[in-house]
């Protein structure tokens, strides 16, 4: 089974602080992604990735950065978290298959005080 | 740009009735379709997908028909359980460097006994 593994469950942090939010997948797949779940929006994208060093904004990509050194691997960094990025961050990942399946992690929620 | 409309919810059913989730989308092109489902405390996971005119999806009791004639992809069950209580996610796939996906709003659907 695909599993995509999200460091952090639950997070508290201070308005100011940097977050990192680390994503692995261990099923070598190109593609990986950040969503962004808020009730009553659903899933928006943040940023997603095709191939290790490449990134792409996706539709809400202010107040984020991303990184992706190893295929297996991609970072979502608040360079200085904000009250409104208070949220429960989504990691997926997919292969090059044309039908563009997700296979998700299980969410980081984050509060930011 | 492309979007997914879902019915709103939240949904409240009794154990074995039938229930219908209204998702229409809005594409350029062929887009796949998927619903995903999305238990209380977990990620999302894929429940279902159609990749053409016309295609049937199913799983675990659950279906779903690709209709390009009304843009439409409705999930259907014929008799639901207490478990089936999640949030159910309509989405279609998108290609920006990558196949991506994007989300209607999340519909919360709860079954009493």
């Amino acid at each position: 089974d695909v599993k995509v593994t999200q460091s952090s469950r639950y997070l508290v942090k201070r308005t100011g602080e940097k977050v990192f939010l680390e994503c692995v997948q261990d099923m070598d797949h190109e593609n990986m992604f950040w969503y962004r779940q808020d009730p009553g929006l659903g899933l928006r994208l943040i940023y997603f990735s095709y191939d290790v060093k490449m990134k792409e904004k996706g539709d809400i990509p202010e107040g984020y950065s991303v990184s992706r050194e190893k295929k297996e691997r991609f970072s979502l960094i608040l360079e200085s978290a904000s009250t409104n990025q208070t949220s429960m961050y989504l990691c997926a990942s997919s292969t090059t298959d044309e039908t563009g399946e997700l296979f998700f992690g299980e969410g980081s929620r984050l509060t930011v005080l | 740009g492309n979007s997914v409309t879902q019915m709103e919810g939240p949904v409240t059913l009794s154990e074995e009735a039938f229930l219908t989730i209204n998702c229409t989308y809005t594409a350029t092109g062929y887009p796949s379709l998927f619903w995903y489902v999305q238990y209380p405390g977990e990620g999302l996971q894929l429940l279902l997908k159609a990749t053409k005119a016309d295609d049937k999806g199913s799983n675990k009791g659950f279906e779903a028909t690709y209709r390009k004639e009304t843009t439409s992809f409705h999930l259907e069950k014929g008799s639901v359980q207490v478990s089936d209580s999640a949030v159910y996610f309509c989405a279609l796939s998108e290609y920006q460097g990558a196949q991506k996906l994007v989300f209607g709003q999340g519909t919360r659907l709860t079954i009493n006994p």
